[in-house]
């Protein structure tokens, strides 16, 4: 079965840092595209990081710069280093796996983790 | 970033009967396109990817339709559990983008 578990999350001051993770079972992170997206409060979702079963890493543009996506194989786990963090980066952070099928240039998120909380606000 | 904008943004509808949700993007992403299920406190689930394939163990019930700029999600016979938010989502351009959601409510 595959389970997605995030940690880290909590309360931050503006322009603190905060690695979140996310322990994978079922399936080996390193041979699948992972993803951070995340859920500000009542609002929707918005895609924020991937990294690809080549190492390669993509960032969306509200985070580049400022957050790092990772893995650790030997874990099986994912992690989102998240540095100068704003109040606009309050949310929910959840990790995905994304699939890709046929032609498309991106992907699809099958498996999702229940979420961790970052508030940043002093 | 192509924009994904969903309607209504609330829909009620009473058990039993149809709902159809709608999405459409802001330029084509031919059919890749998804179709998520989101409850209070839950993670998203996806329920439809390349704009009509149903994801494991998904009803019957639920179907997508379209290509390019225009889809629809149906459910074709409200259940209770079916009450909550519905995101589509697109992955043609990057980066992947989602709609705002509509949130389906009990009439």
């Amino acid at each position: 079965e595959v389970q997605l578990v995030e940690s880290g999350g909590g309360l931050i001051q503006p322009g603190g840092s905060l690695r979140l993770s996310c322990a994978a079972s079922g399936f080996t992170v390193s041979s699948n595209y992972m993803s951070w997206v995340r859920q500000a409060p009542g609002k929707g979702l918005e895609w924020v990081s991937v990294i690809y079963n080549s190492g390669t890493t993509y960032y969306a543009d509200s985070v580049k710069g400022r957050f790092t996506i990772s893995r650790d194989n030997s874990k099986n786990t994912l992690f989102l280093q998240m540095n100068s963090l704003r109040a606009e980066d309050t949310a929910v952070y959840y990790c995905a796996r994304a699939r890709y099928s046929g032609n498309a240039p991106l992907g699809y998120f099958d498996y999702w983790g229940q979420g961790t909380l970052l508030t940043v606000s002093s | 970033e192509i924009v994904m904008t969903q309607s209504p943004a609330t829909l009620s509808v009473s058990p039993g009967e149809r709902a159809t949700l709608s999405c459409r993007a802001s330029q084509s992403v031919s059919s890749h396109l998804a179709w998520y299920q989101q409850k209070p406190g839950q993670a998203p689930r996806l329920l439809i990817y390349d704009a009509s394939t149903r994801a494991t163990g998904i009803p019957a019930r639920f179907s997508g339709s379209g290509s390019g700029t225009e889809f629809t999600l149906t459910i074709s016979s409200l259940q209770s559990e079916d009450f909550a938010v519905y995101y589509c989502q697109q992955y043609n351009n990057w980066p992947e983008t989602f709609g705002q959601g509509t949130k389906v409510e009990i009439k």
